[in-house]
């Protein structure tokens, strides 16, 4: 199994362009989470779905984020338009057991 | 309002000693706790969880103690090997708020060979 892909690695976009970061979990798994790392807060959980269905989006930031899952092997994070305040690293996960995630690599976003 | 504290940023250990990393909660509902291990440029990986029902869960080089009453829970590893040099993060979930994971701000781990 490859485990969690995230796509791109690293993005670099400058301040009020639409970005969209992807995700496609592990097969099986009917749990998926979109995180956030920085500096200042740590890792943060932004949303998580169970079955292509949002359960809770009360950490997603601003009307600015959104998240998708069209189907159970894609999810997308959408910031439009993107500020320098949300470079971060943005993580999925994904778990058939609601604690076990298994996470991603990871997107490297920077907004200039 | 931090609701999980990892309050030591980084600890040095020489191989084959003992690593213990510490960890304190506010949140009295938590009732399920993870320690994650995370390699740079790589997502955490899960390491070890125990359930607020026990105050002990063990597994191959890697314990975790929980204190209910003091709130603190500790993982131990030992010995402690160079691949062990990570950032160490823990989380906990509670039932009543849905099983979010909330994480602690992570230990960074040097093994010393």
């Amino acid at each position: 199994d490859a485990g969690v892909i995230q796509s791109p690695r690293h993005e670099v976009t400058e301040m009020g362009q639409e970005v969209t970061l992807r995700c496609k979990p592990i097969s099986g798994h009917d749990y998926l989470f979109w995180y956030r790392q920085t500096m200042m807060r740590g890792l943060e959980l932004l949303i998580y779905f169970n079955n292509n269905v949002p359960i809770d989006d009360s950490g997603m930031p601003e009307d600015r984020f959104s998240a998708k899952m069209p189907n159970a092997s894609f999810s997308t994070l959408k910031i439009q338009p993107s500020e320098p305040r949300d470079s971060a690293v943005y993580f999925c996960a994904s778990s058939y057991r609601f604690h076990e995630q298994f996470f991603g690599p990871g997107t490297r976003l920077t907004v200039l | 309002d931090q609701q999980v504290k990892q309050n030591s940023p980084s600890l040095s250990v020489q191989e084959g000693r003992i690593s213990i990393l510490n960890c304190d909660y506010t949140n009295s509902m938590f009732d399920y706790f993870l320690w994650y291990k995370k390699y740079p440029a790589e997502g955490p990986t899960f390491l070890i969880s125990i359930s607020s029902i026990k105050d002990k869960n063990e597994d191959g080089r890697f314990t975790v103690f929980l204190n209910k009453s003091a709130k603190h829970l500790s993982l131990h590893i030992v010995p402690s090997q160079p691949g062990d040099s990570a950032v160490y993060f823990c989380a906990a979930s509670a039932r009543a708020a849905g099983n979010k994971l909330t994480f602690g701000g992570g230990t960074r781990v040097l093994v010393k060979p």
